[in-house]
């Protein structure tokens, strides 16, 4: 089935560092990627669809400049996130869904435990 | 997008069957109802799709009633390890984004 790879993990950085985080689809094309963030015991919340080959589509609220998402190809997307500071820690999570597979839903991404300290 | 309505959590003893109902009545002509399961520090986790009637699969069941206003998912006999999050989508499963609910905690007891 399709698999949507995360990495890294988890990943600890200084505050006004960035990081990258990305996701990528292993056996199947994804013109169109979502990224999510979730906080300890809330729902995932939509931040944006990330377009191959044209800008990201981001949710009201969600800084533009400060996640800044790349689709350069059809099997990766990347999230950065500029200058992080602690009330960026989150779990972040990408999803993505195999077109050819047909109606399977969407396939996520394992999560990203950022930690800001 | 249709919006999803589900209760927050529930409780249930192992080897017992588990109805989670979703409330979904803005659903559209072309929206597929899916479910997920979501441990913690994980990524969700695609259960069961269905557009009407029943679906089976070898981990549940997932029941639609003929007016698609809600649904049922339905795990035969939980184990501890069930314990999750059970989130109810609703979408064409295009380039739709896909918004999630508040989701159901499941709580498996022993």
């Amino acid at each position: 089935g399709a698999v949507v790879s995360q990495h890294p993990s988890w990943v600890i950085c200084k505050s006004g560092t960035s990081v990258k985080i990305e996701c990528r689809s292993l056996d199947f094309q994804a013109t169109t990627m979502f990224w999510y963030r979730q906080f300890p015991k809330q729902s995932l919340m939509l931040m944006a669809t990330s377009n191959e080959g044209s800008k990201a589509t981001y949710e009201q609220g969600v800084e533009k400049d400060k996640f800044l998402i790349n689709h350069a190809s059809l099997t990766l997307s990347t999230l950065t996130v500029t200058s992080a500071h602690p009330e960026d820690s989150s779990f972040y999570i990408c999803s993505a869904r195999d077109r050819q597979t047909a109606n399977y839903g969407y396939t996520f991404g394992s999560g990203t435990r950022l930690t800001v300290v | 997008l249709a919006k999803t309505t589900q209760p927050i959590s529930m409780d249930s003893y192992e080897g017992q069957e588990v109805n989670i109902t979703c409330s979904h009545n803005n659903i559209a002509t072309n929206d597929y109802i899916t479910w997920y399961q979501q441990f913690p520090s994980q990524g969700p986790r695609f259960i069961i799709q269905g557009y009407k009637t029943k679906v089976t699969n070898e981990v549940a069941s997932l029941f639609i009633p003929a007016d698609r206003k809600s649904s049922t998912l339905s795990l035969p006999r939980v184990s501890l390890s069930d314990t999750a999050v059970y989130y109810c989508l609703v979408g064409d499963g295009g380039y739709q984004k896909v918004t999630f609910g508040t989701g159901t905690k499941l709580q498996v007891i022993p």
